[in-house]
């Protein structure tokens, strides 16, 4: 098993550039978790998926859209990059009633 | 609201305990975790605790809970090198569905030779 895959692993873009990180477990979970991570303040949830074909917003959403493609996928894109988005993106996943959220590399972007 | 709460940075060290402390607010908060990130990699989850225990051990790890005060502890006997990383606490109110867990900002923990 892979576990929990994203890519890509490192992205610069331009202010208002459009990009799409993608994600991917092989763990058959039910929930999915995109997070952003900067410097002093932990995780912040962006969106997550609770099952297949639905997604809802978490504590920070604006500028973003995400797509549950299938059990496997979800995707998190950025329509209009900004440099207020630099951060280290994670995805995560998580089995129905189990304690622990297994965590991809990261996708660190940078927006200038 | 929920906010979860921890110093940001600790060092020990070697062959010392480290306790890392951490408080939270929602007093619905059924499990408590404690997360690990090593550099340049995403979280592992080291220990979690029911909102119904006080104490919880695993090896080298013990986890306190104080539930009147929402201060949760972990203490990391005999400090590796192995052990320099950034711990996070983290709250949720339940495991069952795909409620949100509320991470801290984390502690990065440093140890001296």
């Amino acid at each position: 098993n892979a576990g929990v895959t994203q890519t890509p692993k490192f992205q610069v873009l331009k202010t208002g550039q459009s990009m799409t990180l993608q994600c991917a477990q092989d763990m058959n979970h039910n929930s999915m978790y995109w997070y952003r991570q900067d410097p002093g303040m932990g995780l912040r949830l962006i969106y997550y998926s609770a099952s297949e074909g639905t997604t809802d917003k978490g504590e920070v959403p604006n500028g973003y859209n995400v797509s549950r493609l299938n059990k496997r996928e979800f995707s998190l894109r950025l329509e209009s990059a900004a440099p207020s988005q630099t951060s280290v993106y994670f995805c995560a996943s998580k089995g129905q009633g189990a304690h622990e959220q297994y965590f991809g590399p990261g996708t660190r972007l940078t927006v200038t | 609201g929920e906010d979860v709460e921890q110093s940001l940075f600790l060092s020990v060290r070697e062959g010392d305990s480290s306790v890392i402390n951490c408080t939270y607010t929602d007093s619905s908060s059924t499990y408590l975790y404690w997360y690990k990130q090593e550099p340049g990699a995403g979280l592992q989850l080291l220990t979690y605790i029911f909102s119904n225990m006080d104490m919880k051990q695993d090896q080298r790890l013990t986890v306190l809970l104080n539930k009147k005060d929402k201060h949760l502890s972990l203490r990391i006997a005999d400090t590796q090198t192995g052990d320099s990383a950034i711990y996070f606490c983290a709250e949720s109110p339940f495991a069952s569905s795909a409620s949100k867990i509320i991470f801290g900002s984390g502690t990065r923990l440093s140890i001296r030779p």
